[in-house]
């Protein structure tokens, strides 16, 4: 079975540049979630979808970061303009919650970013 | 606020040998669940283990295994026969009550000494 997908892995952008990041989660699984990992900060939400719905966009950097999910299959996560502090690796993970049951979060290989 | 702390920023095993991860969290709720989630170098992030809190039994997954205090809110990872592929990050998580978020820890970098 395919886990969570993510395009591209690796991408190097120049600041200002519009910088777009694609997730397609595990099939059947109705929760998203957006991270961003830095060294100093370590993993950081940014953003969780349930049933394609934002419920939560409270860890958004600010607002040149913005986050979409047209259906069940797709997200993405959209930064600009990108500025040299956006450098990290994002993770997209996808998990299926059913009331309060809580499951593992399945992690995509991330996408390192590098805004130069 | 729910916290997640991991003690020991890195640590070191002989190959073959044992070794024990720590992690304490803070919480006020009584259902909530705990990972262990392994990061190698390719930064894939992989689970290792989980446990759910109502459970007394500690979880075990070959050779690795939890030591679940919840009295202490403590969640330790044994990882038996230790090797050179175990040599990665290893964070310990949380997630609880009626909330979504994955609560992480800072992580502890293992080494495995062949």
């Amino acid at each position: 079975d395919a886990g969570v997908i993510q395009s591209p892995r690796h991408e190097v952008t120049e600041m200002g540049q519009e910088v777009t990041l694609r997730c397609k989660p595990i099939s059947g699984h109705n929760s998203l979630f957006w991270y961003r990992q830095t060294m100093m900060r370590g993993l950081e939400l940014l953003i969780y979808f349930n049933n394609n719905v934002p419920i939560d966009d409270s860890g958004m950097p600010e607002d040149r970061f913005s986050a979409k999910m047209p259906n069940a299959s797709f997200s993405t996560l959209k930064i600009q303009p990108s500025e040299p502090r956006d450098s990290a690796v994002y993770f997209c993970a996808s998990t299926h919650r059913t009331g309060t049951s809580h499951y593992e979060q399945f992690f995509g290989p991330g996408t390192r970013l590098t805004v130069l | 606020a729910q916290t997640v702390t991991q003690s020991q920023p890195e640590m070191s095993v002989q190959e073959a040998e044992t070794v024990t991860l720590s992690c304490t969290y803070d919480t006020s709720e009584s259902d909530y669940y705990l990972f262990w989630y392994k990061q190698p170098p390719s930064r894939q992030m992989i689970l290792v283990i989980r446990q759910e809190a109502y459970k007394q039994q500690n979880a075990t997954e070959n050779r690795f295994s939890v030591n679940f205090q919840k009295a202490a809110k403590s969640f330790s990872l044994k990882i038996s026969d230790s090797q050179l592929g175990d040599a990665a990050m290893y964070f310990c998580a949380y997630v609880g009550g009626s909330n979504y978020k994955l609560t992480f820890g800072k992580g502890t970098l293992l080494t495995v000494n062949p």
